[in-house]
């Protein structure tokens, strides 16, 4: 069964605008980690944001946060004021404390969302 | 402090050449991986490493070896390369202390084997 779900393989926004990229999760660890990345077409993999799950606030970054609902097992993204530079891949990963504690560290990746911001 | 880097960017191999993807950081992190990134399958995990002298296989470690010799360096072989090997590979690295640690990557290396 597939442990991250992205829902949106692709979403359009208006530059200026917000918008959230969804991002559910499955898993019975009580620790476990959230992650989001953005890939541009250029191809690199760019960290934006983290959530613990014993976090009790939700992560912001700069103009990225995260609305974390640990009872829905969902870790949106929210990118306020879109920018043209924000047009990209954007993948939701995970970790869980069982791998963690075997020095395992993967990351469990959803299959992405692409966002197109308009100008 | 360059980061992640990997070298090449791009190689096309013909079926059964070998060949080495490179990759080093400079930020002293124990732990490095490889992933390989498919359309439609996200990326999987193929080697790991959790410091010189350790590691030990991911999802799909089928036809790749690797060693990691030092803290920096962590490469990835492929023994006889084969047409399902076309993939970005990525290499990344990041510290051992929780589960918090971000993972960076490098910037890609593009395979095409023919």
């Amino acid at each position: 069964a597939q442990k991250i779900t992205q829902t949106q393989p692709g979403m359009f926004v208006q530059e200026k605008e917000a918008v959230t990229l969804d991002c559910t999760y499955d898993t019975s660890d009580q620790s476990y980690g959230l992650f989001w990345y953005k890939q541009p077409s250029s191809g690199e993999m760019i960290f934006l944001i983290y959530q613990g799950s014993y976090d009790e606030q939700n992560a912001t970054e700069g103009r990225y946060s995260l609305n974390f609902q640990k009872a829905r097992k969902s870790a949106n993204l929210v990118i306020s004021a879109s920018q043209l530079g924000d047009s990209a891949m954007y993948f939701c990963a995970m970790r869980e404390a069982s791998f963690n504690a075997g020095n395992n560290r993967k990351l469990i990746w959803g299959l992405g969302t692409s966002l197109a911001v308009n100008p | 402090n360059a980061g992640v880097t990997q070298t090449p960017k791009f190689q096309v191999l013909k079926t059964g050449q070998s060949m080495t993807l490179q990759c080093a950081q400079d930020m002293n992190h124990e732990y490095m991986s490889w992933y390989r990134q498919d359309p439609g399958m996200g990326l999987r995990l193929i080697h790991y490493s959790v410091g010189a002298g350790i590691t030990d296989q991911g999802e799909v470690p089928n036809g790749y070896n690797v060693s990691r010799s030092t803290t920096e360096d962590f490469p990835l072989r492929l023994l006889s390369a084969a047409p399902s090997q076309t993939s970005v590979y990525f290499c990344a690295s990041s510290y051992l202390e929780d589960i918090g640690d971000t993972q960076y990557f490098g910037p890609g290396t593009r395979l095409t084997v023919l």
